[in-house]
């Protein structure tokens, strides 16, 4: 158990659904991030969020859109996906703000776009 | 721009053994350098942190070294276990950007 809570743990979609990842933290933390780790690809951070702040967009597309309704939740809305942005999904948190600390990682979500 | 690469890809040692795994980075102006692990089908575990001003940082049987001069730094496993086989990255951190290494496949003979 890490504290940090994703779900769900799969998910299968089709280009033309519209789904949300949810994470979920119990540590008490004020950075909340979202990660893409795909296949033979080093690890990508997406977004940061500090106190619900967005402070970090690393030129995400457009049909990822995350929110952040408090600083224990962090959601990642997903519509017209692409066949490459199957992969796995992995959200963490930190005390503090900024990436100086040592982050907490979710399971992920392992995501499958057909 | 930051690379990071962590070489072998991967690694078999029979149990017992003393290893050292490998991160280099491109650029030295790193703030910090973290080594994570990671389980099959798990998220990332943090297992040691080396502020830029910091050389080196231990916990149990590990041992994490900084070299920013060389563009450094080594993972040390002191008497492996097969409950080390695991993923290892390794992340430095600059002007709030984290760039990870694909990681270290690490496999523990028993």
């Amino acid at each position: 158990e890490t504290g940090v809570t994703q779900t769900p743990r799969h998910l299968v979609m089709g280009m033309t659904n519209k789904k949300s990842l949810k994470c979920e933290q119990h540590l008490g933390h004020n950075a909340m991030y979202w990660y893409k780790q795909s296949a033979k690809k080093p690890l990508e951070l997406m977004f940061v969020y500090n106190f619900k702040e967005q402070t970090e967009n690393n030129s995400v597309p457009s049909r990822f859109s995350p929110e952040c309704p408090n600083s224990s939740h962090l959601f990642l809305h997903l519509h017209t996906l692409q066949p490459e942005d199957s992969a796995l999904y992995l959200c963490a948190s930190s005390r503090g703000s900024g990436l100086n600390q040592p982050q907490h990682f979710g399971d992920g979500t392992r995501l499958s776009i057909l | 721009k930051q690379e990071v690469t962590q070489i072998p890809a991967a690694l078999s040692v029979p149990e017992g053994e003393n290893l050292v795994l490998n991160c280099s980075f491109t650029d030295s102006a790193i703030y910090n350098l973290q080594w994570f692990r990671q389980d099959p089908g798990k998220g990332l575990t943090s297992l040691l942190l080396i502020q830029s001003s910091q050389r080196e940082q231990t916990s149990g049987r590990l041992n994490a070294s900084l070299d920013k001069s060389s563009g450094r730094s080594t993972l040390y496993i002191a008497a492996s276990q097969p409950g080390d086989s695991a993923t290892y990255l390794c992340a430095g951190l600059r002007d709030d950007k984290i760039i990870f290494g694909k990681g270290t496949r690490l496999h523990i003979l028993p």
